[in-house]
């Protein structure tokens, strides 16, 4: 059973970059069954699709973030990562990273955010 | 990017009622791209429903999903106590975007 744990800094700093990780544990990050989103939550927004990241490295970000989005992906550590520059109060939420996966009832393939992360609470405060 | 209202905000019923949440898009959504996931404090979203109508793995009948083109519905036939919740639904356009949450509380 694939497993999703977050980790990184709590609390960041205006301006600074936000860094977290994601690792997959029960299974390879390269199966060929799922792709790899970052997701977040805030009181002022609810959930935002922050975006998402292929094992071939390929990335889909969100239009309103994708100027300050980074994600990557290690298959050495299994672990997939995010980085979100110049952060503001605004970035203070929730992240979950996700796997998402095409689900396939013939002749439909249906899409959906199939496992998530625990979450983890990033405040940004001086 | 398309915009899902959900309503009512809030959904106060005792358990064994129905549950009937609605999702409106801004614009038209394939069924196969919409999902609704349930939320409880604390913790991440679960997926309930995918395809606009398929149950995820060990997700109990009683829920149920339907809808086309703008207007989807998740339905709740006997409300057990575990199914006190928010619950979410989401579309995969260009960007995927996730509706407002509706909160299904006991009365």
């Amino acid at each position: 059973q694939v497993k999703l744990q977050e980790s990184g800094p709590g609390l960041v700093k205006p301006s600074q970059t936000l860094s977290l990780s994601c690792t997959v544990s029960g299974g390879a990050i390269t199966s060929a069954s799922y792709y790899w989103s970052w997701i977040r939550q805030s009181a002022g927004k609810g959930l935002e699709w922050i975006g998402r990241i292929y094992t071939s490295g390929g990335t889909n970000y969100s239009p309103s973030l994708k100027s300050r989005v980074t994600m990557s992906v290690d298959t050495s550590t299994n672990q997939f990562s995010l980085k979100l520059t110049s952060v503001t109060a605004a970035d203070t939420a929730v992240y979950f990273c996700a796997g998402e996966r095409d689900i396939v009832l013939v002749p439909a393939i249906m899409p959906a955010f199939d496992i998530w992360g625990q979450g983890t609470m990033v405040t940004v405060s001086s | 990017d398309i915009v899902l209202t959900q309503s009512p905000g809030t959904l106060s019923l005792s358990p064994g009622e129905r549950a009937t949440l609605s999702c409106r898009a801004s614009q038209s959504v394939a069924t196969r791209f919409l999902t609704w996931y349930q939320q409880k404090p604390g913790q991440a979203p679960r997926l309930l429903i995918y395809g606009a109508s398929s149950r995820a793995t060990d997700i109990p009948d009683r829920f149920s999903g339907s809808g086309s083109g703008t207007d989807f519905t998740l339905s709740i036939s006997r409300l057990e106590p575990e199914d006190f919740a928010v619950y979410y639904c989401q579309q995969y356009g260009s960007s995927p975007t996730f509706g407002q949450g509706t909160k299904v509380e006991i009365k």
